[in-house]
């Protein structure tokens, strides 16, 4: 079946990095464009970034342009999100997320917590 | 951006009653709209997407309906299963993609 994992979270201090993988299995994971979305403890859910499904672009929401980057490895089945300079307001659980067609995120993955904390 | 409401907050309601949950967009999104279901200490799962269709595997009981900035997902003979928290989000304009603030079905 279709499937997401993601991996990387942890507790990391104010202004450090940290790097979130996703892999997918069940499917063609060159097809389509992928996502990160968040979800800050108790609250709701946050849209972080897209990737193209060939990697050829991106976006982001503004609360983390210039200091997260998404990209992909097709080739391992892999999404990434490299987080830098870290913010407590960056606390949160990170879900990544498939879009085949349109925009509707189908599946999501189980999620990884990071927390930014000193 | 588009900002998306829903209403209302909470939802108290008895098993085997229905639910009507409200999402407000703040220009229209025509139908892209998507509806989710979060339980506690998972991840969300979709549920309707084109503001009316319903996903793989999701039963009858879950309906949406509406287009361009009203949209309603009905939950009718609420389940025990059904509790949980909804949320709509949009896709019709991005980047960003936007969900609601979310509305928690609670057992009344």
């Amino acid at each position: 079946q279709v499937q997401l994992v993601e991996s990387g979270g942890g507790v990391v201090q104010p202004g450090r990095s940290l790097r979130l993988s996703c892999v997918g299995s069940g499917f063609t994971f060159s097809c389509c464009a992928m996502h990160w979305v968040r979800q800050a403890p108790g609250k709701g859910l946050e849209w972080v970034a897209v990737i193209y499904y060939d990697g050829s672009n991106e976006y982001y929401a503004d609360s983390v342009k210039g200091r997260f980057t998404i990209s992909r490895d097709n080739s391992k089945n892999t999404l990434y999100l490299q987080m830098n300079s870290l913010r407590a307001e960056d606390t949160a659980v990170y879900y990544c997320a498939r879009v085949l067609t349109m925009g509707w995120f189908d599946p999501w993955g189980q999620g990884t917590l990071v927390t930014v904390s000193s | 951006e588009i900002v998306m409401t829903q209403s209302p907050a909470t939802l108290s309601v008895s098993p085997g009653e229905r639910a009507t949950l409200s999402c407000r967009a703040s220009q229209s999104v025509s139908s892209n709209l998507a509806w989710y279901q979060q339980k506690p200490g998972q991840a969300p799962r979709l549920l309707i997407y084109g503001a009316s269709t319903r996903a793989t595997g999701i039963p009858a009981r879950f309906s949406g309906s509406g287009s361009g900035t009203e949209f309603t997902l009905t939950i009718s003979g609420l389940q025990s299963e059904d509790f949980a928290v909804y949320y709509c989000q949009q896709y019709h304009n991005w980047p960003p993609y936007t969900f609601g603030q979310g509305t928690k079905v609670e057992i009344k």
